[in-house]
């Protein structure tokens, strides 16, 4: 099992750059969670998903951030534009039902 | 809003000694986690806790709800550098959102 899968690993862009984060969940969890972690604020949930669509968008810090689920396999976060407070570790979660979330590696991002 | 409140925020201590840190909340959660999180990796689950009073082990690791449901402690016996991490708890989960407390930050010196 690859487990939950992030892309990429690290990305340096400059303020207003448009930012494409990727998530693969486990296959076979139907729920899927982006979190956003910093040391002032700790992990933030932004959105989750269950079965492909969004049931809670209230974390999401603005309309320049958005997240699509297109099919069970697959997840994006856009951030347009991109700016230097964006900057932070994004994590991706799944689960199925109510048994644990696992989480991915995270994705360092940041805006200069 | 779930607050979960960790204390303390930082803690250093030498190789086997015991320690205990804590996770408080104002409001009841029907469940408990407690993650462990290492640099550079996102955070591993570690135990859930759902019902008050409850204590559960995990080798060296004591884990505690309240019984009124909020709040929950971690006490690591004989404390080794491999425990070094941040240990998050967190409230809700499974098909909803985690509401995440800040963390602590555990170092064990050797």
């Amino acid at each position: 099992d690859a487990g939950v899968i992030q892309s990429p690993r690290h990305e340096v862009t400059e303020m207003g750059q448009e930012v494409t984060l990727r998530c693969k969940p486990i296959s076979g969890h139907n729920s899927l969670f982006w979190y956003r972690q910093t040391m002032m604020r700790g992990l933030e949930l932004l959105i989750y998903f269950n079965n492909n669509v969004p049931i809670d968008d209230s974390g999401m810090p603005e309309d320049r951030f958005s997240a699509k689920m297109p099919n069970a396999s697959f997840s994006t976060l856009k951030i347009q534009p991109s700016e230097p407070r964006d900057s932070a570790v994004y994590f991706c979660a799944s689960s199925f039902a109510d048994v644990e979330q696992f989480f991915g590696p995270g994705t360092r991002l940041t805006v200069l | 809003t779930q607050l979960l409140e960790q204390s303390p925020q930082f803690l250093s201590i030498q190789e086997g000694e015991n320690l205990t840190v804590y996770c408080n909340s104002s409001s009841v959660f029907s469940s408990l986690q407690w993650y462990r999180q290492e640099p550079g990796e996102g955070p591993v689950l570690l135990v859930t806790v759902v019902t008050g009073g409850e204590v559960k082990k995990l080798k060296r690791l004591t884990f505690q709800f309240g019984d009124a449901r909020k709040d929950s402690s971690l006490h690591i016996t004989a404390a080794q550098p491999g425990d070094t991490g941040l240990y998050l708890c967190a409230g809700g989960g499974g098909a909803d959102g985690l509401t995440f407390g800040k963390g602590t930050h555990l170092i064990i010196q050797p």
